[in-house]
């Protein structure tokens, strides 16, 4: 059974760092693509970074240069580090893993299965 | 990257059809998906790949497009149904949500 466990949320101030953790069962972090997608309190999914595979990653523009998306294949575990958080970073955070392919012509993408999600509060 | 635009909210009557759309620049070159929202847990995965549908959701549901829209319809709506519901394509190495729509069944 797959399954998605989110951890390393709660309460920090403006500037500092967190690092959340998504342990993963039932198949291999490091042989799906993976994500992270957050959603602030009352608003629609906001997608945060992915990395692929062969460890390419991709990162949202407002978190782009501050967050690190990254993986531990002995551990099946996939990480998030948060850097100079600021109060619009508050937010709960998924991990999700991620399916790609490409038929007629196109890629799809999409996110087939989440963790239940970290709560992360940015404030003073 | 571009946006994906969807009504804020829907109604319907139990037993009706529901209809919620989701409208990008780019979106006819890209594949959509569909996802399923109730208070308090995570987003559920219904439709993949324009319309193909998660065997856990009954054949109620189903996903199209035409040109840069794509429409989740769900026939006979029930009222387990009430939820949000999002869309989300990729383009470019970057995944774009759309802003959601709150299905109401009254």
């Amino acid at each position: 059974e797959v399954q998605l466990v989110e951890s390393g949320g709660g309460l920090i101030q403006p500037g500092e760092s967190l690092r959340l953790s998504c342990a993963v069962s039932g198949f291999a972090v490091s042989g799906d693509f993976m994500g992270w997608v957050r959603q602030a309190p009352g608003r629609g999914p906001e997608w945060v970074s992915v990395i692929y595979t062969a460890g390419t990653r991709f990162y949202g523009d407002s978190v782009r240069g501050r967050f690190i998306i990254s993986r531990d294949v002995s551990e099946n575990t996939l990480y998030l580090q948060m850097n100079s958080l600021r109060a619009e970073d508050t937010a709960v955070y998924y991990c999700a893993r991620a399916i790609r392919g490409y038929l007629a012509g196109a890629y799809f993408f999409y996110f087939d299965s989440w963790g239940p999600g970290t709560l992360v509060t940015v404030s003073s | 990257s571009y946006e994906l635009t969807q009504p804020p909210s829907v109604s319907v009557s139990p037993g009706q059809t529901a209809s919620i759309s989701c409208s990008g620049d780019k979106l006819g070159g890209n594949y959509v998906s569909w996802y399923q929202q109730k208070p308090g847990q995570s987003p559920v995965l219904v439709i993949c790949q324009d319309n193909i549908r998660r065997m856990r959701f009954p054949e109620r549901f189903s996903g199209s497009k035409s040109g840069n829209t794509a429409t989740l319809t769900i026939s006979g709506t029930q009222a387990l149904d009430e939820a949000d519901y999002f869309c989300q394509t990729w383009d470019s190495n970057t995944v774009i949500f759309g802003g959601g729509t709150k299905l109401s069944v009254l």
